[in-house]
């Protein structure tokens, strides 16, 4: 069965470090999620990106955050300058298509942020 | 903008109880509507989906749920739960190219 694949399982940083957290979608999907979940708080959306563009995005997706599919394979979330309230279990997914197709997700990034 | 509440952050029922996990949704257009379930250290697991059509909608694991507009609710319910549905439920609604889902509702099932 095809899946979401997400690598590093965890990864560890210093506070003003660059991270990049990688996601393979299901390679015929068209559309790309990222998600963040806090420890014990609900799951946010982050932003969607279809066409090679972000088609939206939440409040919380700021300056620091940006996305990317280098390849046809590879969808990436960088955060610039991580700082502590970075640290959640970020989540991609993708779609077949808008809407009235389920997001698979990945199993998750953990970042920690030290 | 879309969004979720779902009533109960925890529910606790016994083993062979009903379960009903409540959903309340707000959306500008016909939504499109998600349960999820989460289990310990892993992903995001689709339960069940409503777009549109039939308002009943069944899915994995005995799990259904049911789209009532005048409520603009989507509870889900589980007549007879298992020990192996304890896991952290998400209520989802969809208006265009994100999801936004619910705080969760986390489920333990007591033998």
């Amino acid at each position: 069965e095809p899946e979401v694949t997400q690598t590093p399982s965890h990864q560890v940083t210093q506070m003003g470090q660059e991270v990049i957290l990688r996601c393979v979608p299901i390679s015929n999907h068209l559309y790309f999620y990222w998600y963040r979940q806090i420890l014990g708080q609900k799951v946010e959306f982050l932003v969607s990106f279809y066409n090679n563009e972000i088609s939206e995005k939440s409040e919380i997706f700021d300056d620091q955050f940006s996305v990317e599919r280098p390849d046809g394979s590879n969808f990436t979330l960088k955060i610039r300058s991580t700082k502590l309230e970075d640290s959640a279990m970020y989540f991609c997914a993708s779609s077949g298509q808008a809407r009235n197709t389920e997001a698979f997700f990945g199993q998750g990034t953990r970042l920690t942020v030290v | 903008a879309q969004s979720v509440t779902q009533l109960g952050s925890h529910v606790s029922v016994s083993e062979g109880a009903l379960v009903l996990l409540r959903c309340n949704y707000s959306s500008s257009v016909p939504p499109y509507l998600f349960w999820y379930v989460q289990y310990p250290n892993q992903g995001l697991q689709l339960l069940l989906k409503y777009t549109t059509g039939a308002t009943l909608v069944k899915g994995i694991n005995g799990f259904e749920a049911e789209f009532k507009k005048s409520e603009t609710s989507f509870h889900l319910t589980k007549p007879s739960a298992h020990m192996s549905d304890a896991a952290e439920y998400f209520c989802a609604v969809s208006e265009a190219y994100d999801m936004r889902f619910g705080a969760g509702t986390r489920l333990t099932v007591k033998p």
